[in-house]
Order: C-alpha cells, then structure tokens, then sequence
C-alpha cells in the first residue's frame, strides 16, 4: 500500500514557466521528502520538510506541507531542460524509524 | 566518495535460477534498504536493516532474502526467480532514524527474468 498519491501524474512545461507537484498522503507523518529521478537513473534527495514546519525553500524549489490535510506540494521555479525528470514524494510514516514510503512520482517534461 | 555502489547494473535470469544483488556503502550510515521500481508503481521496499544485525520485512518481501554482512554491505537474493521479480532494484542508505537527512541511492540494478 503507497503512502503517497502524486498529482499531476505527468505534467509538460516550457523552459522558464514554473512547475507544480503535488503529493497526498495518508497517515502522520514526522517528515516529508522529495527525490528527483532522471532516466535510467537512481533518485537523488531533494529536500526534506519536517512535520512542524509549513514551508522550505532550497535554491529554486519550495515545498509546503498541510499537515491537516496531509498533503505537500513541490513548486520549481524558472524551469530549466535539465529539470527533465521524475519526481517522488516519500513519507516518513512510522514513528522514527526513517523507513521511506514512496509516491507513484510526476513526470516532469521542460521543454527548451 | 562513491556513496552507494550496486552490481550487478543489468542481469538477465531464466526462471528458476537464483541471484544475489550486491549493495556496498561507504558513507558510515547505519540504516539501508532494498526497493524494487516497477512501471506506475513508484518504489515498494522489499527489505531494510536498521542496523548491522537486523533485518526487517518491507512492503513485498516474498520471493526475497537478505544478509546485512557488515555496516557496509546488504545484499538481496532471489533464490528462484519469477517474471514477476523483473524490475529495477535499488538499494539505499541512510543515517540514524531521527537526523532528517535523506537517503542516498545506488544506481540500480535492471533485472530481466525470462
């Protein structure tokens, strides 16, 4: 059973534009994660946000987490062709033990 | 710093046969995975070792098994593969639960079973 419900499940921009992930999940989380996935590759960590925190920005992503209605988003600003990927949200559901579930991800395109 | 190191990168296995994934991490972390990633599925864990010396089932550990070797090392072993077992197997590792830092993933390993 996945944790996390990823929207859109594919999604097609310019280069420039900004894109926005969601993710919903479904029980108490202590933190929420963001991976990127290029073709062929292994996920890479992007950022993390903790339950008590509402808002994180790291360079040109900023993710918000709603714990009321356990659900994050991913926002990437000015897109760029290399932005070209996949993108998961994981959830640390279970107490402290750090065990990631997995979203089924959004696959984003940037097109120059 | 290779971070985390998966061999083999590509194996084709007929049913039946066995195999074993090798995982290696050279980052001290105490706490790595196995994940298998199958077409609209995002990742299932398989297994994953808290620390040397324990192991715990995942999400869809049938057909599977695990040895923590050493604080370095977790290997996965498919004793008789199935179709079903094809997918890309990535390990992973992290530190200590609590510290809020992400994992670090290998590169994974694409897995055929004809």
């Amino acid at each position: 059973s996945q944790q996390g419900e990823e929207d859109p499940q594919a999604l097609s921009i310019q280069e420039g534009e900004n894109a926005t992930m969601n993710c919903s999940y479904k029980t108490s989380i202590n933190n929420l994660q963001w991976y990127r996935q290029n073709s062929g590759r292994g996920l890479v960590h992007l950022i993390l946000i903790r339950s008590n925190e509402r808002e994180k920005h790291s360079g040109r992503l900023r993710v918000t987490l709603d714990t009321s209605k356990k659900s994050s988003s991913l926002l990437i600003t000015a897109s760029r062709a290399a932005d070209t990927a996949s993108y998961f949200c994981a959830t640390d559901a279970t107490g402290n033990t750090g065990k990631l579930i997995f979203g089924q991800g959004t696959t984003l395109q940037v097109k120059p | 710093n290779a971070g985390v190191t998966q061999t083999p990168k590509f194996q084709v296995l007929k049913t039946g046969q066995s195999m074993t994934l090798q995982c290696a991490q050279d980052m001290n972390h105490n706490s790595m995975y196995w994940y298998r990633q199958d077409p609209g599925m995002g990742l299932r864990l398989i297994y994953y070792s808290a620390s040397e010396g324990t192991t715990d089932k995942g999400e869809v550990p049938n057909g599977y098994n695990v040895s923590r070797l050493n604080k370095r090392e977790f290997s996965l072993r498919l004793e008789s593969a199935a179709p079903s077992q094809t997918s890309v197997y990535f390990c992973a590792s992290s530190a200590e639960p609590g510290t809020f830092i992400g994992y670090t993933f290998g590169s994974g390993t694409r897995l055929t079973v004809v």
